[in-house]
């Protein structure tokens, strides 16, 4: 059965440092999303992106925050200047079509900044 | 703006009883969908069960079955035969059915232990 994949399963990085999270979504999927779930809360939605361009993203997904399609299969989040606070677990996240509802999600990357 | 509540931050149910889980959302929205999300101990969303509002059937996923009052908007999660593997953090979760983008709106989460 196709799934979504993350690399890497988990990333320490240095606060300050650039960090790309990168997700490979089902092939014939069109709708691509991020989503961040810092430990013990609630899983919050980042970006959505369709069509290599962002169709909404959140409050939290300020201008440390890119997302890209650099080819037919990649996705991926960079955060340039990761802060302590950026550490959570990242999901990444597809759909087909808009109308079938449910998103599959990748197994997460968990980040961690010190 | 949407919002997704979940009341009971955690709960407990013997090996093989039932439990439920309960879910309710605010939303000016007509056509939607609801969906249960599991997260095990290793993190990964799993999806449950998905319920579109415009159907009046509750969805049934083998032992996983919703009860859905659109009017009371409340969306529950009844788990029957409970099993080990069913110990988890759910999550219930609100998209709007063809809006711009279906994100997927979360309530906090309800740590379900399963007890032998």
């Amino acid at each position: 059965e196709p799934e979504v994949t993350q690399t890497p399963s988990h990333q320490v990085t240095q606060m300050g440092q650039e960090v790309i999270l990168r997700c490979v979504p089902i092939s014939n999927h069109l709708y691509f999303y991020w989503y961040r779930q810092i430990l013990g809360q609630k899983v919050e939605f980042l970006v959505s992106f369709y069509n290599n361009e962002i169709s909404e993203k959140s409050e939290i997904f300020d201008d440390q925050f890119s997302v890209e399609r650099p080819d037919g299969s990649n996705f991926t989040l960079k955060i340039r200047s990761t802060k302590l606070e950026d550490s959570a677990m990242y999901f990444c996240a597809s759909i087909i079509l808009r109308e079938k509802g449910e998103q599959y999600f990748g197994p997460g990357t968990r980040l961690t900044v010190t | 703006a949407q919002t997704v509540t979940q009341s009971q931050p955690e709960m407990s149910v013997q090996e093989a009883e039932t439990v439920t889980l309960s879910c309710t959302y605010d939303t000016s929205e007509s056509d939607y969908y609801l969906f249960w999300y599991k997260q095990p101990p290793s993190r990964q969303m799993i999806l449950v069960i998905r319920q579109e509002a415009y159907k009046q059937q509750n969805a049934t996923e083998n032992r996983f079955s919703v009860n859905f009052q659109k009017a009371a908007k409340s969306f529950s999660l009844k788990i029957s035969d409970s099993q080990l593997g069913d110990a988890a953090m759910y999550f219930c979760a609100y998209s709007v059915r063809g809006g711009a983008t279906n994100k997927l709106i979360f309530g906090t989460g309800t740590l379900l232990a399963v007890q032998p």
